[in-house]
Formats: C-alpha cells, structure tokens, sequence
C-alpha cells in the first residue's frame, strides 16, 4: 500500500512569518506530484503539477521543489497573509496511472 | 471553471437505503473521480474512470459501486447505505493527458446517513 505523508499535521503562524510544509511519498516507480490548496466549505484547487526531479514551481508567494531520488516535495509560503489560510494537500501518482494517492493535509491558520 | 456538478449537494438517508450520487462535466475530459473527505484521512480515492464504461477500484472501494454509461456523467452508488459512508463525497476531472494534469473538483455532496 503506498503512503503519502505530510508534515506538519497542523500550523498556526502569525502574518507575515513564512513557512514551509513536507509531503513525503515512495520514490519507486514515481510519476508525479500534485500540490492543492482546499479552503474550509470549498473545494480542492490545484496549485502545482510537478514530474521531473529538480522541479521548481512559484504561483506568486507560494513556491515547491520536488525530489523524486528521497520521495519528498516541500511547499514554501512567504510572508503569510490570513488569506493563505487554508488546508493543503499533496498527492502522488505511480505508473502514469490516473490514480491520486492524497495525503492527510497540512491545516494552515494564519492570525492577523 | 471546469464545468463539474454535483448532485444532490446534500442528502439525508436511513441505513440500509441505496443512494446514487451523480457527477456531470460539460468539458468532454477522459479521467474523473470519485474522493470521499474525512476528517484525518484528508482524500480518499473510491473509484476512478478512465472511459465510458472503463473504472477501476480506489483504496476504499468497499460498498461502493460506480457507472459511466456517457463521458459527461460518472454515477456513484451505494448499495445500501451504513453509517460509516456519512461523509462529504468530492467528484474530480482530468484532462485527456491524464494524471500529469491537475485535477479539478466539483463543489462535493455532503451525505449523512441515519
């Protein structure tokens, strides 16, 4: 059974502190990884679809790297704003299979 | 807008009652997904399809069963409802490339079951 994990579990951080959170997944037979961000009564919104080891994505604040030699991706946020509050999830696909494997999620607050 | 519906958004049911829950998309892609949301376990894969009349198993298939009689709509049942479905249920695309794409979702049925 393949596991994705994310870390931390939960994160409270002040405005404008920046921070970072870790997905970590099976190396073997990886294909890629998929960044979302889901906010409370709403939907998942995807932030970064990355495949190759080395990748670099930035969407405005929020920025990721990918390994795929170790299994882990890490998602960076500078300068949070309350906005940013939210819960973010990663989820890897093996094989070039249409399966996602999601993680647990990292809960994010934001306080003003 | 990727054009994803859900229906019902929210339904009430007994135990022991069968439940069909529709996805619908207007973009014609390949792939969609059937997710249930629990606390702590973040997103689930029930079922996923590949192609009309073309799915396959998730990692809690188990009292779930699902039909793609057209592309447009991805049918999700449950045989006769437990409890322990009661959950937010999220329907998600691909697009034709398949998983290298992101997914994207649709607004989620929140069912409870009595």
């Amino acid at each position: 059974i393949l596991n994705v994990e994310q870390s931390p579990q939960s994160l409270h951080v002040q405005e404008g502190d920046s921070t970072n959170f870790t997905c970590s997944f099976p190396s073997s037979n990886f294909y890629a990884l998929h960044w979302y961000r889901w906010e409370t009564a709403k939907s998942p919104e995807a932030l970064f679809v990355m495949t190759l080891n080395g990748d670099e994505k930035k969407k405005g604040r929020i920025s990721a790297t990918l390994n795929t030699k170790e299994g882990y991706s890490y998602l960076y946020i500078k300068g949070s704003q309350p906005e940013d509050s939210a819960t973010y999830l990663c989820a890897a696909i093996y094989n070039q299979g249409g399966k996602l494997i999601f993680g647990q999620g990292t809960e994010l607050s934001v306080k003003p | 807008d990727a054009g994803i519906t859900q229906s019902p958004r929210h339904k009430v049911t007994e135990t022991g009652t069968p439940v069909t829950l529709r996805c619908h998309q207007t973009e014609n892609h390949r792939y969609m997904y059937w997710y249930r949301q629990d606390p702590g376990h973040g997103l689930r894969l029930i079922h996923y399809s590949y192609g009309v009349k073309d799915t396959d198993k998730g990692e809690v298939s188990d009292g779930y069963s699902v039909s793609r009689s057209k592309t447009e709509d991805f049918l999700l049942t449950l045989e006769s409802a437990t409890s322990s479905q009661t959950s937010v249920y999220f329907c998600a695309i691909n697009g034709d490339r398949g998983s290298s794409y992101e997914q994207y979702f649709g607004p989620g049925t929140r069912l409870t079951v009595t």
